[in-house]
């Protein structure tokens, strides 16, 4: 049963505190990412990587880090340093990111989420 | 994409009726594609239609189609037939070297 999975489904945080959001994903898929969602608004991108051992910054990545080590999976750190963390995050994943020159093709399929909440 | 704009931030149909959610964009390449992606009260967000824009054909998935305008960067969706599970939030996306989305369309059905 392929597919995203992320976890927690919830999460709670105090101030001052760092915070790992698992995901992981069994489709192959090459290129992952981490968007931001907040109410009233689309998604925003955080970090993507399109291969293992390899990240980019999207839109909105202070106080957010992320690693691929395994090519299965792409935790999401929110650190400190992030001053409103509380939102809704997704993760997804395509089959690439793209090749050179030109955009992907793929389509980006979604895990269902985690609500981050700081107390 | 540079922008992805979507004005109606709430809609409502009633079951079995059509209804068209609107959704413009900014891109500056000539190749890219577009998308619009479901989002229900359970927030996993699903794809529900696809358009490449080298493509002059209208997607079209089931009760599901799209309007293309290239020249005017229009890509409306069309939901025919409406059901009470197609209430969610409804998000346009564009895609050249990056993906854009726009803030979303809340769907309402009426039974």
């Amino acid at each position: 049963d392929g597919g995203i999975t992320q976890s927690p489904k919830y999460l709670f945080r105090k101030e001052g505190q760092n915070v790992t959001l698992s995901c992981e994903q069994n489709l192959n898929h090459d290129a992952m990412y981490w968007y931001r969602q907040d109410p009233g608004q689309g998604l925003r991108l955080i970090y993507y990587s399109q291969i293992v051992n390899d990240f980019q910054k999207g839109d909105i990545a202070e106080g957010y880090s992320v690693s691929r080590e395994k090519k299965e999976s792409f935790p999401l750190t929110v650190t400190s340093a992030q001053k409103n963390p509380t939102a809704f995050y997704l993760c997804a994943s395509s089959i690439s990111i793209g090749l050179s020159g030109g955009p992907s093709t793929d389509t980006q399929y979604f895990g269902p989420g985690t609500r981050l909440t700081v107390l | 994409a540079q922008t992805v704009t979507q004005s109606q931030p709430e809609m409502s149909v009633q079951e079995a009726e059509t209804v068209t959610l609107s959704c413009t964009y900014d891109t500056s390449e000539s190749d890219y594609y577009l998308f619009w992606y479901k989002q229900p009260p359970s927030r996993q967000m699903i794809l529900v239609i696809r358009q490449e824009a080298y493509k002059q054909q209208n997607a079209t998935e089931n009760r599901f189609s799209v309007n293309f305008q290239k020249a005017a960067k229009s890509f409306s969706l069309k939901i025919s037939d409406s059901q009470l599970g197609d209430a969610a939030m409804y998000f346009c996306a564009c895609r050249d070297d990056k993906i854009i989305f726009g803030k979303g369309t809340r769907l309402h059905i009426l039974p």
